[in-house]
């Protein structure tokens, strides 16, 4: 069975910090890597993914995350954070099942930004 | 163009209750997802259709819940007899093969049971 674990439950931080979210992954085969967000009042969606290839990802909004397999992580980064990235962060995992076991979710990390 | 909606939005229903809740995928998406959301468990998988089809339903929590999706567009999660440990938000997500392909969210559908 896949799992996935978010260090950080809440986080906070002023605008222009740099930022890391933690994310550990447990899964046995190839394994496919997400990170989704949800803005206050908005659905999740999908901030970068990774697949293969390059282990640095990048995706929306200046996010990128780096793939190291010898650790089991995906941490997602963002050099200088603003006010607007206020939102509850999700790192997932997919087997290559072909999707029909669905997405795994980490427990979240709600980050504030403070201005 | 339109994305994923979720009916109702909010949902407050008795102990022992049946509700049904519906799911409005992006069209021309083959794939469709439920999952839920809550303070316990977090995101949890529930079950997946290709097309019509359910492959896996062991993701459903009990048998108290079921899926069903006609035309391979609309579709329904029935919860039997509500228990209060139901109360979640209930999410659907499509994509437009299933597998890899991007997942799109709708807003969910917040169930409380009293």
């Amino acid at each position: 069975a896949q799992s996935v674990s978010q260090h950080n439950h809440h986080v906070i931080l002023s605008e222009a910090a740099s930022l890391e979210l933690g994310c550990n992954y447990s899964y046995g085969g190839t394994v496919n890597l997400f990170w989704y967000v949800q803005y206050p009042g908005q659905h999740l969606q999908l901030l970068l993914k990774y697949f293969s290839g390059d282990p640095l990802v990048k995706g929306i909004k200046g996010f990128e995350a780096e793939f190291i397999k010898s650790k089991f992580s995906f941490n997602l980064r963002k050099p200088s954070v603003q006010w607007s990235d206020t939102a509850e962060y999700f790192c997932a995992v997919m087997g290559s099942g072909g999707g029909a076991d669905g997405l795994t979710f980490g427990k979240g990390t709600h980050l504030i930004i403070q201005p | 163009g339109a994305g994923v909606s979720q009916s109702p939005s909010n949902k407050v229903t008795e102990k022992g209750k049946d509700v049904e809740l519906r799911c409005d995928p992006i069209s021309g998406h083959t794939a469709l997802y439920w999952y839920r959301q809550s303070l316990g468990q977090g995101l949890e998988f529930l079950i997946y259709f290709q097309g019509n089809s359910a492959p896996d339903k062991s993701g459903l929590p009990s048998d108290r819940f079921s899926a069903e999706r006609t035309g391979g567009s609309v579709s329904t999660l029935t919860i039997q007899r509500t228990q209060q440990e139901d109360s979640a938000v209930y999410l659907c997500a499509s994509s437009l093969a299933g597998g890899l392909s991007e997942q799109y969210f709708g807003p969910g559908t917040r169930l409380t049971v009293t």
